[in-house]
């Protein structure tokens, strides 16, 4: 257990709105990521982090950015909510020196009206 | 370049039956291969890895798997299912850079009494 704790963990938002979901570890692993999960798409990656200050893009992230400038410290925003967004939003680490195991949160379940 | 497959999106069995969930990998480099089990409303928990050494790993819950790499197969088995075990189980492999995981589509076991 990387003592990952996500929050928001549900919140309903409306169209145009600003959104962010906060992602905390207590482990001090360096990699860090941002998975949206729907019916149908398994997990898809929109943003991870590989330190402090430094972040990149995954498979779906337009309409998303991130920023980290902590180590245990992860957030994801959404600039302008859309419906489309409306998802179950996971955080996760990742730890190197077990193979890359990763860990994940609680999940943070977002509905955009 | 990486890829899963999980060639059962569902797999329904009855209480105390053996099961088998498949997962076939590709990969250029050598591979670390996990199974992570995702309970509903749920985060995903990792089930069992296979770093190095013995192909056949022993996870929670009586779960093992084991890894073929003439195969490059990673399938997930248990000689006698509960009502407990159904949920949503994904494959994922790691080519040994973090940062580098790709998860599978996920499985459904649904375990009927």
């Amino acid at each position: 257990d990387a003592g990952i704790t996500q929050s928001p963990r549900h919140k309903v938002t409306e169209t145009g709105t600003p959104v962010t979901l906060r992602c905390h570890q207590t482990e001090n692993h360096r990699y860090m990521y941002w998975y949206r999960q729907d019916p149908g798409h398994g997990l898809r990656l929109i943003h991870y982090s590989y330190g402090v200050k430094d972040t990149d893009k995954g498979e779906v992230s337009d309409g998303y950015s991130v920023s980290r400038s902590k180590t245990e410290d992860f957030l994801l925003t959404l600039e302008s909510a859309t419906s489309s967004q409306t998802s179950v939003y996971f955080c996760a680490t990742e730890q190197a020196s077990s193979g890359n195991t990763i860990y994940f949160g609680e999940g943070s379940w977002l509905t955009v009206v | 370049a990486q890829s899963v497959t999980q060639l059962d999106s569902q797999v329904p069995v009855f209480e105390e039956a053996p099961v088998e969930l498949r997962c076939n990998y590709s990969s250029s480099v050598s591979v670390y291969l996990f199974w992570y089990v995702q309970y509903p409303n749920q985060g995903l928990q990792l089930l069992l890895k296979y770093l190095s050494g013995s192909t056949l790993v022993k996870g929670i819950n009586g779960f093992e798997a084991e890894f073929n790499k003439s195969q490059t197969s990673f399938h997930l088995r248990k000689p006698s299912v509960h009502i407990s075990d159904t949920a949503e189980y994904f494959c994922a492999v790691s080519g040994g850079n973090a940062g580098k995981s790709t998860f599978g589509d996920g499985t459904t076991l649904t375990v009927k009494p």
